[in-house]
């Protein structure tokens, strides 16, 4: 069974513009959850959407936004980028919600911002 | 809310040696345990998980960690290290109060394995 898949791996943008992730989760699987990783910050949980709804939400400025599709894939947007942004963007999926809570994660999208 | 605490920022260690990497964790409700690796330029690997039941569960790559309710403690441990055990690695929680859903990760423990 193929894993979590994310495009692009590695991004590069300017202060101020937006930019847009995807993830496609493992198949069967419907919940899909986000997280930022920092050096200084470390890994922290952005959002998580269960059938197109989004279900948790981390505690992020409203700049950072998702949504799910029917195929349970997943994208995720950050709006007028910040240098403080760049960071390495983690998408889990897992089988369903309420579950075991066991989550497989993707090889992740670095993204920086100049 | 949960938090989770790794003590050792790092841990060097000779290869074959056994290893400990320790981790507490604060929650006010029931949580479930994991523990995952980080390789470099890689995303997170599942280790090993405590949902419930025996309090000392085996993992991949012959690692274990024993869940210590009393301590709030999950340890992880391998009796030999080798080479390619050196990676990043995080404790994590996940609290009933989220549907168990959204990870709490520490801070993490870079593991430094020496020849």
């Amino acid at each position: 069974k193929a894993g979590v898949t994310q495009t692009p791996r590695y991004l590069i943008k300017t202060r101020g513009q937006q930019v847009t992730l995807s993830c496609s989760p493992i198949s069967g699987h419907r919940s899909v959850s986000w997280y930022q990783q920092t050096p200084g910050q470390g890994l922290q949980f952005l959002f998580e959407y269960f059938s197109e709804t989004q279900r948790n939400k981390g505690n992020f400025p409203g700049r950072f936004s998702g949504r799910q599709f029917s195929n349970s894939r997943s994208e995720m947007n950050v709006s007028t980028l910040e240098l403080g942004d760049s960071a390495l963007y983690l998408c889990a999926s897992s089988s369903a919600y309420g579950g075991t809570g066991e989550q497989y994660f993707g090889p992740g999208t670095r993204l920086t911002v100049t | 809310a949960q938090s989770v605490t790794q003590l050792d920022s790092q841990v060097p260690v000779f290869e074959e040696a056994p290893v400990e990497l320790r981790c507490n964790y604060s929650s006010s409700v029931s949580v479930y345990l994991f523990w995952y690796v980080q390789y470099p330029n890689q995303g997170l690997q599942l280790l090993l998980k405590y949902l419930s039941g025996s309090t000392l569960v085996k993992g991949i790559n012959g690692f274990e960690a024993e869940f210590n309710k009393s301590q709030t403690s999950f340890h992880l441990r391998k009796p030999s290290v080798h080479i390619s055990d050196t990676a990043e690695y995080f404790c994590a929680v996940s609290g009933l109060d989220t549907g168990r859903r959204a990870l709490t990760f520490g801070s993490g423990t870079r593991l430094q394995v020496q020849p």
